[in-house]
């Protein structure tokens, strides 16, 4: 039973535009959210994360914006360059039983973003 | 520069065989993990360990087994290599009480399961 979800496996769109990446998840004891970038042949990077207490966070041209009822999380990266082009994890942490304080992470399946110049 | 070092970055095995991925992290991080990526999957976590010394079951162990000696290395170990574990392995890393949740991740090791 996936508990982190990225229904769209892939998302392109026009530099300068708003790429919008969504992930939905289904235990509501998680407290943290982040979203990873990954590129080719690399591994996965922290890119932006959002405390359950919370309903946006922003950093630079990312904001994540957080809807506990709706158990819905969503990236915005604005405005998208080809440099953002990547696989974009969304991720939960606290869900498993004694996981509160350690940094194990539920991923979601990935949304491969691309932009075009 | 400071970070987190697999080794080998790529390997085919004919199943069977026993494999060890290595991880060696000089971040002076308490808690480190192994994560398996498969397409339409995701990374899911196979392994952790809290601190040197402690070592804990993730959401897919089995076939795998780990050992945290020290604080800077945690390999990985395939006892009996099988195809189904064709897959791309990432060992992380995270300092307990920093950013909650945020892990570093080593550029991966690549292992192909015949």
């Amino acid at each position: 039973d996936q508990q982190v979800k990225q229904n769209s496996p892939s998302l392109s769109v026009q530099e300068g535009r708003i790429s919008i990446l969504n992930c939905d998840y289904t235990n509501s004891m998680f407290d943290y959210f982040l979203w990873y970038k990954k590129y080719p042949a690399e591994g996965p990077t922290f890119l932006i994360s959002i405390s359950s207490i919370k309903d946006k966070n922003e950093d630079g041209r990312f904001t994540v914006f957080l809807n506990k009822s709706a158990k819905h999380l969503s990236l915005h990266i604005v405005p998208s360059q080809p440099g953002d082009s990547a696989v974009y994890f969304c991720a939960a942490k606290g869900g498993l039983a004694g996981s509160s304080n350690t940094g194990k992470l539920i991923f979601g399946q990935g949304t491969t973003l691309q932009v075009k110049p | 520069i400071a970070g987190i070092t697999q080794a080998p970055t790529s390997q085919i095995l004919a199943a069977g065989r026993r494999m060890t991925l290595r991880c060696t992290q000089d971040m002076r991080h308490n808690a480190m993990y192994w994560y398996r990526q498969d397409l339409g999957l995701g990374l899911r976590l196979i392994h952790y360990s809290n601190t040197a010394g402690t070592t804990g079951k993730g959401e897919v162990p089995d076939g795998y087994s780990v050992s945290r000696a020290n604080t800077d290395d945690f390999p990985l170990t395939l006892a009996s290599a099988v195809p189904s574990q064709t897959s791309v392995y990432f060992c992380a890393s995270s300092a307990r009480g920093g950013l909650a949740g945020e892990l570093f991740f080593g550029e991966g090791s690549r292992l192909t399961v015949l």
